[in-house]
Order: structure tokens, then sequence, then C-alpha cells
């Protein structure tokens, strides 16, 4: 069955950079593009944007453009996403997809020093 | 942007209600509209996909519609596992955008 596992909430400092992973399993992996949205304050969703993942191809909501960066390494069906720069802004709730289809458990991010 | 200006926020319901959530498209976005649900410490659920397409496992209760740019999502006689956010999705186009959520609360 498709899964896609994310890494473990995640506590940094302001300024900093944070890498997410989300591990796919259950299907092949280069067969569908890995989108990131994110979830704030519980309630509204925000598309980042996908990678495609047999290319490398990234396409960014222009607002995360310099805040994120995705990549992945189909050695390990993982897709990962980091954030640089971290402000208070950017404490949320993370999520990968599937288009949309699967979904990851989510990570927290929380920004704090 | 395309943005979808979903209502309402909030929604006061009873069991076996039908409720009937909508979002409104700034500009045409066909038929590329998903709706999800979302429980909380949860992640979103696709409910219906290309704007009136009931996704597996879902419950037939759940229909999606489409009159021009209004899209909604319905729930007949609802019941207490259906008492949840929910979040509606244009896929028409890049940047992809969400509908600000409707959060669906119990009288």
């Amino acid at each position: 069955q498709v899964n896609l596992l994310q890494s473990g909430a995640a506590l940094v400092k302001p300024g900093a950079s944070v890498k997410l992973s989300c591990k796919a399993s259950g299907y092949t992996f280069t067969d569908y593009y890995i989108h990131w949205v994110k979830q704030s304050h519980g309630k509204s969703l925000e598309w980042i944007g996908y990678i495609n993942p047999n290319s490398g191809y990234t396409n960014y909501n222009e607002k995360f453009k310099s805040k994120a960066t995705l990549t992945v390494d189909k050695s390990t069906n993982t897709a990962y996403m980091e954030l640089s720069r971290l402000t208070s802004e950017d404490s949320a709730t993370y999520y990968c997809t599937r288009t949309g289809d699967y979904w990851g458990q989510g990570v927290m991010v929380t920004v704090s020093s | 942007d395309i943005q979808m200006t979903q209502s309402p926020s909030s929604m006061s319901v009873s069991l076996g209600d039908t409720v009937t959530i909508t979002c409104r498209a700034s500009q045409d976005v066909g038929i590329y509209v998903n709706w999800f649900q979302q429980k909380p410490g949860k992640s979103p659920r696709r409910m219906i996909y290309r704007a009136t397409n009931l996704a597996d496992g879902v419950p037939s209760r759940f229909s999606g519609s489409r009159s021009g740019s209004d899209y909604s999502l319905t729930i007949s006689s609802l019941e207490s596992e259906d008492v949840a956010d929910y979040h509606c999705l244009q896929y028409d186009e890049y940047p992809r955008t969400f509908g600000g959520g409707t959060k669906l609360e119990l009288k």
C-alpha cells in the first residue's frame, strides 16, 4: 500500500535551516510528483511547490521560492524539503503529498530560540 | 494567483443535516477542483476529485458539484464522523491554491 513517511517534529532556532524528509513506499517513486503543503494555525493550507522525482524538475509557489528547496534521492525513494532562514512565520505543519491522493502524516516545525 | 473563496468559514451542524460548502474560483479552473476532509491532528484526506468524482472509499453521502465558477461539496445525512475541517483546492493552474477552509461543529 502507498505510504509517505515524514521525519519527526523539529524545534529549530531563528535563522537556522531545517531539512524535512518524506519517504515513499508502495508505488513507483518516479511515477508521481511530490508536492509540499504548509498548514499554519491548524486551518488554512498553502501549496509550496512540487518536484518531479524522475527529472528533479521543481515548480515553486513564488511566495516560497527563497524559503524552500525541494530535492529527491531516487536511491532511497525519499523527497526532501529544506527550509532556510527560519522565522516564527515558518512555524507550521508541513505535509508531503503524492499529487493529493496520498499524504504524509505531517511534521510540525517550531521556530523558537 | 487564482483565489478560491470558501464559505462558510465555520458551520454549526446537527447529525442528519444536509451540509453544503462552497468555493468560488476567481477565474476559470474547469473541473480541476478537489475537496479534502481533515480531522484534528490528521492529514487531509481527498474526498472529491475533478469537482464531482468520489474518491476511493468515500461514503456516497458525499458529493461534489459545479455551477460556473462555484464548486460545492455536499454531505447528506451528516454523521458524527463527518465533523471535521474541509478544504477545496484548485489544480488547474500553478500555484495551486486552497480555499480558506470550513470548520464543521456540532450544535
